[in-house]
């Protein structure tokens, strides 16, 4: 299966959001609940922000939220802080037939 | 608290072998999915391995089936990725993860794997 599709850069003054997304097949994103965002800083191992498509795991502010239409997954970082600035990874349930999950290329976000 | 600290990593010439190891604690190791995931530099990342709770599956990516081995010793609480025949395009960090229901919900830090002559 293919990777799943990232925009490589966003960026966005602090204090404003930004929307990223994340666009499978019919037979990935677009068929499953099982889709993923992961921040990532630079040489640190990725942490989970979203599963389920919108759920927050303990610990993560409600400024960081995800959403799905179709094929295309999004996450949306609200209220945008410094820190904030990492790669963020999506991944989904890949399908009938596969075992092993599928991840997108990654989105470098950059605060202004 | 969870951990996973993955040992094992190095530089090896292309064709040769190297082992990987992930020792757990924290969580009942013997009940969940485990998962190595590689980032080649720069790069996004590769679900490459996964093993189910018992032992009993292994499920690879293209990329690695037949030349990588995963392995896990429940009593230990510890994973084990033998990899053979490796290329340079298997350069990459490696992470451990703990994967719940198709996310990875707890990663290692991470241990680089370098093949070149």
């Amino acid at each position: 299966q293919s990777a799943l599709s990232q925009p490589p850069s966003a960026s966005e003054s602090p204090g404003h959001s930004v929307t990223i997304s994340c666009t499978g097949t019919t037979s990935d994103v677009g068929d499953s609940n099982y889709v993923s965002w992961y921040q990532q800083h630079p040489g640190k191992a990725p942490k989970l922000l979203i599963y389920d498509v919108s759920v927050r795991p303990s610990g993560v502010p409600d400024r960081f939220s995800g959403s799905k239409s179709g094929n295309t997954a999004s996450l949306t970082v609200s209220g945008l802080q410094a820190d904030d600035e990492a790669d963020y990874f999506c991944s989904s349930y890949g399908g009938a037939g596969t075992s092993n999950l599928i991840f997108g290329g990654g989105t470098k976000l950059t605060v202004l | 608290e969870v951990q996973l600290v993955e040992s094992g990593g190095g530089l090896v010439q292309p064709g040769g072998s190297l082992r990987l190891s992930c020792a757990t604690s924290g969580f009942a190791f013997k009940s969940h999915f485990m998962t190595w995931v590689r980032q080649a530099p720069g790069r996004g990342l590769e679900s490459v391995a996964k093993i189910k709770p018992d032992g009993s599956e292994t499920f690879y990516a293209d990329s690695v089936r037949g030349r990588f081995t995963l392995s896990r010793d429940n009593a230990a609480n510890s994973l084990l990725l033998h990899m053979n025949s490796l290329r340079a395009e298997d350069t990459a960090v490696y992470f451990c993860t703990r994967e719940y229901w198709w996310r990875c919900d707890y990663w290692g830090q991470g241990v680089l794997v370098t093949v070149s002559s």
